[in-house]
């Protein structure tokens, strides 16, 4: 089955304690992006990525970096998050060819005390 | 720049209700547009699309069709049903990169 999942799905955390949110798809897609979704905003494009070693900044990158060492994944990093990074979180791989299609995964509900 | 514009929610209607939410659309170029549907706890979910001017997207008893003189690609649907409470999203692509730019979202709560 096509998919791209994110673990964890639900994290809690403090001030300034690094995390990563891992993101694999399996449909060998070489664009891939991280948004956050916040009421009334939408979704927000955070970095993306065009192919491995391939990354580069969204609408919103302060605070988070990303790497892209193999095709299927795209790991989230948050090396120092603060509450403001409170949100949820959204993987997405696009299929190549006319219609750009993303494919979303279950998204990532963190929350920072 | 790129952007899309979609009516503000929350949208409450009753079951069988006829459903309309307004997106409107700013690009340069000629994008590809979309409808996503995001049920509770789910990821987005790709509803609809449609590619060109006139071209009409339908799923699930939903359409949209792409208005170039309008930009306009509003998503309605005849009679809904309480299944169909969920948030939905506009999104637009350009066809020459895969950068996607999504509306504000509107909720929808369908009663019986």
């Amino acid at each position: 089955e096509a998919q791209v999942t994110q673990n964890p799905r639900y994290l809690i955390t403090v001030t300034g304690k690094k995390l990563t949110v891992t993101c694999s798809q399996n449909m060998n897609h070489e664009y891939m992006s991280w948004y956050r979704q916040d009421p009334g905003l939408g979704l927000r494009q955070i970095y993306y990525s065009m192919n491995v070693e391939v990354t580069d900044k969204g609408d919103v990158p302060e605070g988070y970096k990303v790497s892209r060492k193999e095709k299927r994944n795209f790991p989230l990093i948050l090396e120092s998050p603060s509450p403001n990074q409170t949100s949820l979180y959204f993987c997405a791989s696009t299929s190549t060819g006319f219609y750009n299609e993303q494919f979303f995964g279950p998204g990532t509900r963190l929350t920072v005390l | 720049g790129n952007s899309v514009t979609q009516m503000e929610g929350p949208v409450t209607l009753s079951e069988e209700a006829f459903l309309t939410i307004n997106c409107t659309y700013t690009a340069t170029g000629y994008p590809s547009l979309f409808w996503y549907v995001q049920y509770p706890g789910e990821g987005l979910q790709l509803l609809l699309k449609a590619t060109k001017a006139d071209d009409k997207g339908s799923n699930k008893g939903f359409e949209a069709t792409y208005r170039k003189e309008t930009t306009s690609f509003h998503l309605e649907k005849g009679s809904v049903q309480v299944s169909d409470s969920a948030v939905y999203f506009c999104a637009l692509s350009l066809t020459n990169n895969n950068d996607m730019r999504f509306g504000a979202g509107t909720r929808l709560t369908v009663k019986p």
